[in-house]
């Protein structure tokens, strides 16, 4: 398969909490992207990386990227009920296919 | 920022019917759209790579004649599910990249089809 994987597939917290979601992929890329997908919903762009950075922030957001392990994490700190979604990354493959593949995905539930 | 249109937002048609969904780049242009598939609980998998002027890209595994893409202008991109079947029931959602922007790599989504096939 060309989707990444992400871990947990499902992670439930109290709110307050932080949650960490962990992607990883397969080939080399130019980017990865983290969205947010509200239940029957489009998506959100959260925040992007490139190949060339290791660790980017975002409000509540921490974004780590390790290509050397063909991974990223996204660190969602005090999180809110609001936050309660599914949390996907996507990469931009370096190939030059220029589309993005998506991961499996973690769903997220916040519990106030 | 850049808006990627979609429409319709939500379409039910009966089995055998077929269905068209738009996605326009309302402030860029766009030569290259994407389409993806969703169903309910899982991750979106790219179906086909939209290049306009020039036939679609399709990913392994998708049917060509069952999903036409047509990408006749630099803002607008289309897909045709002909003659639906309740299998092809799904949340479709459509991308379009802004090349005008540094590293290309600005790629904005629409909002969605969900389609429901009676």
């Amino acid at each position: 398969s060309q989707q990444g994987e992400e871990d947990p597939q499902a992670l439930s917290i109290q709110e307050g909490e932080n949650a960490t979601m962990n992607c990883s992929y397969k080939t080399s890329i130019n980017n990865l992207q983290w969205y947010r997908q509200n239940s029957g919903r489009g998506l959100v762009h959260l925040i992007l990386i490139r190949s060339n950075e290791r660790e980017k922030h975002s409000g509540r957001l921490r974004v780590t990227l390790d290509t050397s392990k063909k991974s990223s994490s996204l660190l969602i700190t005090a999180s809110r009920a609001a936050d309660t979604a599914s949390y996907f990354c996507a990469t931009d493959a370096a190939s030059g296919t220029y589309k993005y593949i998506f991961g499996t995905g973690t769903r997220l539930k916040v519990l106030a | 920022g850049a808006v990627v249109s979609q429409h319709p937002s939500r379409v039910i048609c009966k089995s055998g019917t077929s269905v068209k969904i738009e996605c326009r780049s309302l402030d860029f242009q766009a030569t290259t759209m994407f389409w993806y598939r969703q169903f309910p609980k899982q991750s979106l998998m790219l179906m086909a790579t939209s290049n306009e002027g020039s036939k679609a890209t399709y990913e392994q595994g998708v049917e060509k004649d069952k999903f036409l893409i047509n990408h006749a202008s630099l803002t607008l991109s289309t897909l045709t599910v002909t003659s639906a079947h309740p299998e092809d029931s799904s949340f479709y959602i459509c991308s379009a990249r802004d090349w005008g922007t540094a590293f290309n790599e600005k790629v904005f989504f629409g909002s969605g089809t969900q389609l429901s096939v009676l």
